[in-house]
């Protein structure tokens, strides 16, 4: 098993532009989360997902979109970049359908300019 | 205020000291949980408890719940025990983290 894949592993962007960081899973884990973590202030929840089709949201969602159109996947869409969302983002999954980040990504750090 | 809160926020001690990680929460939560962050950004679930103690090797987690607090446990400490330790607890349907405890043990 891969486990929990992400990419990019960095990304430059412009203020205002579009991107999405994509997230896979091979453990046919219903959970899915996104996290951002920022210096002094801990990993924050931006969006999670229990099922295929099913997605809400968490601490911090405004400026973001998620989908979960498969059970393996579970991309996160930058709409408008702003320098307010460089952070590193960290993707994660469990088994359990409840909030539960047993399995991390490697993180995607992004930089908006 | 944060919800959930850490201490110490750094901790340097030497190789076999005994380790303790506290972590105490304001909020009512169903499960805690400890997370393992390596330099470079690596995160690995440690633990998930709603009740009493679990251990793996040489950590071992607590928790009190009428207390709110928990605690992480390291013996005989090693330089690779070196991370941040964070904590987080489940409320409702989110996950609530602490800001970490940055860990550094000298050989």
């Amino acid at each position: 098993n891969a486990g929990v894949t992400q990419t990019p592993k960095f990304q430059v962007l412009k203020t205002g532009q579009s991107m999405t960081l994509q997230c896979a899973q091979d453990m046919n884990h219903e959970y899915m989360s996104w996290y951002r973590q920022d210096p002094g202030m801990g990993l924050r929840l931006i969006h999670y997902s229990v099922g295929a089709g099913i997605t809400d949201q968490g601490e911090v969602p405004n400026g973001y979109n998620v989908s979960r159109s498969t059970t393996e996947d579970f991309p996160l869409r930058l709409l408008s970049a702003a320098p307010s969302q460089t952070s590193v983002y960290f993707c994660a999954s469990s088994y359990s359908i409840l909030p539960d980040p047993k399995y991390f990504g490697p993180g995607t750090r992004l930089t908006v300019t | 205020k944060n919800e959930v809160e850490q201490s110490p926020q750094n901790l340097t001690a030497q190789e076999g000291e005994f380790i303790t990680i506290n972590c105490s929460y304001s909020v009512g939560i169903s499960a805690l949980h400890w997370l393992q962050q390596h330099p470079g950004g690596g995160i690995v679930s440690l633990f998930m408890l709603s009740s009493g103690k679990k251990k793996h090797g040489r950590l071992i987690a607590t928790i009190n719940i009428q207390e709110k607090h928990s605690s992480l446990h390291i013996t005989a400490s090693h330089p690779r025990d070196s991370a941040v330790y964070i904590c987080a607890g489940n409320r409702d349907d989110k996950i609530i983290f602490g800001k970490g405890t940055r860990l550094h043990i000298l050989p």
